[in-house]
């Protein structure tokens, strides 16, 4: 079945600092793969999404993400991250019928 | 264009009582979804539609009842609301299949006592 794997609970990192949210997905074929950003109270935004060509994809606020097939990652990498980008972020994978399947999310907290 | 739109966004209910959430969307998408938000799990599907008139389950679907009269629509009625059912509750549409982007409403958040 298909899963998605997001490993740290909670990161916290100094703003200016780079910042790297871990994302691994099990699927059969080639993913279709999303990161969104949630901020509290608030519904979630893509970021970025990969489906194919160019394994490193550049999304807004400044992400980007690289997909590597060999070890089944989507990492989200930005690199300087500002006090705005505290939220939480998810990884998903797409499947047919327009459904996503969901890791449990990443909160990020800066610091000044 | 308003996107997903979604009503209440909270509510208080008692065990055993019934209600729907609405959903609409005005970007003429003809998926749209239900999910669920609860902490350290992430969002889980519960309903899905392809289009006006076919819906299917998505991985959590007990208690929970959908159907899909138009393309703007989507409402989500909970039977026999339960204290499990307590959650924060999404609905996403998209223009079609697996590689598009799914858009989010504000979601509506709800308490079962």
């Amino acid at each position: 079945a298909q899963s998605v794997t997001q490993p740290d609970i909670h990161i916290t990192v100094s703003e200016g600092a780079s910042l790297e949210l871990r994302c691994n997905y099990s699927y059969g074929a080639t993913p279709y793969l999303f990161w969104y950003v949630q901020s509290p109270g608030q519904g979630l935004q893509l970021l970025l999404k990969y489906f194919s060509g160019d394994t490193l994809v550049q999304g807004i606020k400044g992400f980007e993400a690289e997909f590597k097939r060999s070890q089944s990652s989507f990492n989200l990498r930005k690199p300087s991250v500002h006090w705005s980008d505290a939220a939480e972020y998810f990884c998903a994978v797409g499947l047919a019928g327009g459904k996503l399947v969901f890791g449990a999310g990443t909160i990020l907290r800066v610091k000044s | 264009n308003a996107g997903v739109t979604q009503t209440p966004k909270f509510q208080v209910l008692k065990t055993g009582q019934s209600m729907t959430l609405q959903c609409a969307q005005d970007m003429n998408h003809e998926y749209m979804s239900w999910y669920r938000q609860d902490p350290g799990m992430g969002l889980r599907l519960i309903h899905y539609s392809v289009g006006a008139g076919i819906t299917d389950q998505g991985e959590v679907p007990n208690g929970y009842n959908v159907s899909r009269s138009t393309t703007e629509d989507f409402p989500l009625r909970l039977l026999s609301a339960a204290p499990s059912q307590t959650s924060v509750y999404f609905c996403a549409s998209s223009y079609s299949g697996h590689q598009e982007t799914q858009y989010f409403g504000p979601g509506t958040r709800l308490l079962v006592l």
